[in-house]
């Protein structure tokens, strides 16, 4: 079956814009994470759905990042005022419930020049 | 906190060498143990795990087994091939505020070549 999707793969952007990044989730799962991967690192939480709600973003860098899951699939991961920083790969998982195994996409790789 | 640590890459072998990436962990709890790879181009895959203190996890021809008393997950292959080159990420995850919260190492890059 299909698995986690994301996009665009790729992104690039100047600093100061605003980027949006999808995640598609497996169907039927309810939990949903994002993480960053930076260059030469593992990767990192960001946040955590569980169904429609955030229900721990603690790793959210900075009040730049917010994310949403408005019915409970997909989400949809909001940065603003982009910074060089920020360049990284952006990962989604999903699993099955909050507990369960973590599957992952294939990222979307953020460029921020 | 909760950390991983294992061995920086790259790692270059020759086909059918035997390969060891060292991973240790630190863990508040009694953590659940992967090895995650990373293809290129492509995503995170799960490549084997364990749950439990000396558990050993296996697939493809690797295995890894906790070890608590060493606090270690050491990754293991007899006799890697080209397809094998890779990042490899050794990671832990424990329950916390009612999730599997996952932590991972920097990744080892392998690369095997013929």
């Amino acid at each position: 079956g299909a698995g986690v999707s994301q996009t665009p793969s790729n992104k690039v952007t100047e600093k100061g814009k605003y980027v949006e990044l999808r995640c598609d989730p497996i169907s039927g799962h309810t939990a949903l994470y994002w993480y960053r991967q930076s260059l030469g690192q593992g990767p990192e939480f960001l946040i955590y759905f569980q169904g429609t709600g955030a229900a721990d973003d603690s790793g959210l860098p900075n009040d730049r990042f917010f994310a949403v899951r408005p019915e409970g699939s997909v989400s949809t991961l909001k940065i603003q005022r982009t910074e060089r920083g920020d360049s990284a790969v952006y990962l989604c998982a999903s699993s099955q419930d909050r507990e369960g195994e973590q599957y992952f996409g294939p990222g979307t790789r953020l460029t921020v020049t | 906190g909760n950390s991983v640590t294992q061995m920086e890459g790259p790692v270059t072998l020759s086909e059918e060498a035997f390969l060891t990436i060292n991973c240790t962990y630190t863990a508040t709890g009694y953590p659940s143990l992967f090895w995650y790879v990373q293809y290129p181009g492509e995503g995170l895959q799960l490549l084997l795990k364990a749950t439990k203190a000396d558990d050993k996890g296996s697939n493809k021809g690797f295995e890894a087994t906790y070890r608590k008393e060493t606090t270690s997950f050491h990754l293991e292959k007899g006799s890697v091939q080209v397809s094998d080159s890779a990042v490899y990420f050794c990671a832990l995850s424990e329950v916390r505020g009612g999730y599997q919260k996952v932590t991972f190492g920097t990744g080892t890059k392998l690369q095997v070549i013929p």
